[in-house]
């Protein structure tokens, strides 16, 4: 067990709709990131935050969102959802926002698109 | 421009042997590089980071990588593969430069034959 929570942990939606994903890093962990991985496109890094701000963007779509808020959980947002953003969504944290950092992965979200 | 490109999509070896999973990375500046084991329906673990300090790196459960920058490859090796090393491994270039990335390689399956 890492620490790091993600609810929920599977998501069945429609195309079109709007979900919203949750994580929780370990306890004192400032940094979050979130990534997708998807069987076509393999791991790709989305997004992370450092304590609340946004430190760097990978391949994030513009339909996606996200944000860390002051007790430092952290929500995705995928909006007009497309047959292609089932995936599986895993956030993960580590305490500095340094490159070299550990980070510490969740279980995932199950996102199935239907 | 970063890359990281894992040479074998899956690799097999017998129970007992060598395990060697090959990892090349491209990068203007010099990068950490991480190894992160994935097994069945988990999350991912670190295995081992490379920060620039020590050129070989020990990682938990006996995993080793070695850094060598004149051939920008940094190999995962174990001596003696278990059963439970079968998992996905991926190799991971970090850089926090004006285009902060974080790029995971497309993976390598490790089967183990009893």
């Amino acid at each position: 067990d890492s620490g790091v929570t993600q609810t929920p942990k599977h998501l069945i939606t429609a195309t079109g709709q709007r979900v919203t994903l949750r994580c929780s890093p370990r306890s004192g962990d400032l940094s979050v990131y979130w990534y997708q991985q998807s069987l076509d496109q393999g791991l790709q890094f989305l997004i992370q935050y450092y304590n609340g701000e946004e430190r760097a963007k990978g391949n994030i779509l513009e339909r996606f969102s996200a944000q860390q808020f002051p007790d430092l959980h952290s929500e995705l947002n995928l909006s007009s959802l497309e047959l292609g953003d089932s995936a599986l969504y895993f956030c993960a944290s580590s305490v500095l926002a340094a490159d070299s950092s550990e980070q510490f992965f969740g279980p995932g979200t199950r996102l199935t698109v239907l | 421009a970063q890359s990281v490109t894992q040479l074998d999509s899956h690799v097999s070896v017998s129970e007992g042997t060598p395990v060697l999973l090959r990892c090349n990375y491209s990068s203007s500046y010099s990068p950490s590089l991480f190894w992160y084991v994935q097994h069945p329906n988990k999350g991912l673990q670190l295995l081992l980071k490379y920060t620039s300090a020590a050129t070989l790196v020990k990682g938990i459960n006996g995993f080793e990588a070695e850094f060598k920058k004149s051939e920008t490859s940094f190999h995962l090796t174990k001596p003696s593969a278990h059963m439970s090393d079968a998992a996905e491994y991926f190799c991971v270039v970090s850089l926090y430069s004006s285009a902060s990335k974080i790029i995971f390689g497309s993976g390598t399956r490790l089967s183990i034959r009893p």
